[in-house]
């Protein structure tokens, strides 16, 4: 019983390819986020949804679009894949104000 | 998933006074990062230290390595009511997928 489940663990893609990243919790949090990890390592937070509705949306290209179904789901989908998303990305959910649960991450390769 | 162990799980202290927390993992590792989350927002990263180093310092953050032991300590001084915030190591793994792991976190409050 997984409480923040990613997939694929694993994507491996072509450039200009369009790609999808699903995250599922069960944990009934009405926050999910989804960070990127970027080449040394440090996380950096790219989108965060309260019960299905945008909060964060920081600097990231518009290829970049997630979609939250329901609250217990917030997907990322990523068009025109470019080599520099190559990186693993991570979602995450919380209660509002608590701390945050991770997922095993997600680690994107695009040749 | 998150492997690691942050201690004390939650810590409330006088503003001023210094909060040391503490975490621990279980496998070997290149490097520690330690994250603060504030309320409702995402994480920042606050500090890396390698395992070749002991110790590092960044403003009022302490942050050592102790990779006998397996674990680190986070010591922030003469703490400020901005410091209430939630606060996660991470660390890596010697794995090739590059991956870092979350411990659950300690949740500081910072009391006027």
């Amino acid at each position: 019983d997984t409480a923040v489940s990613q997939t694929p663990k694993y994507l491996v893609t072509q450039m200009g390819n369009d790609k999808s990243i699903k995250c599922e919790q069960n944990l009934g949090h009405d926050t999910m986020y989804w960070y990127k990890q970027d080449s040394k390592k440090f996380l950096k937070i790219m989108f965060s949804y309260n019960n299905k509705e945008l909060i964060i949306n920081e600097t990231v290209p518009n290829r970049f679009s997630p979609k939250s179904p329901d609250k217990a789901h917030l997907n990322l989908h990523i068009n025109s894949l470019e080599l520099g998303d190559s990186a693993v990305y991570f979602c995450a959910s919380s209660l509002p104000g608590n701390t945050q649960y991770f997922g095993p991450g997600t680690r994107l390769t695009v040749l | 998933s998150q492997q690691g162990e942050e201690d004390p799980q939650a810590l409330s202290i006088q503003e001023g006074e210094n909060a040391t927390m503490n975490c621990s993992y279980k496998t070997s590792i290149n490097n520690l990062q330690w994250y603060r989350q504030n309320s409702g927002r995402g994480l920042v990263h606050l500090i890396l230290i390698r395992s070749n180093e002991r110790e590092k310092h960044s403003g009022r953050l302490r942050v050592t390595l102790d990779t006998s032991k397996k674990s680190s300590s986070l010591l922030i001084t003469a703490s400020r009511a901005a410091d209430t915030a939630s606060y996660f190591c991470a660390t890596d793994t010697l794995n090739r997928d590059d991956k870092i792991i979350f411990g659950k976190g300690t949740r500081l409050h910072i009391l006027p």
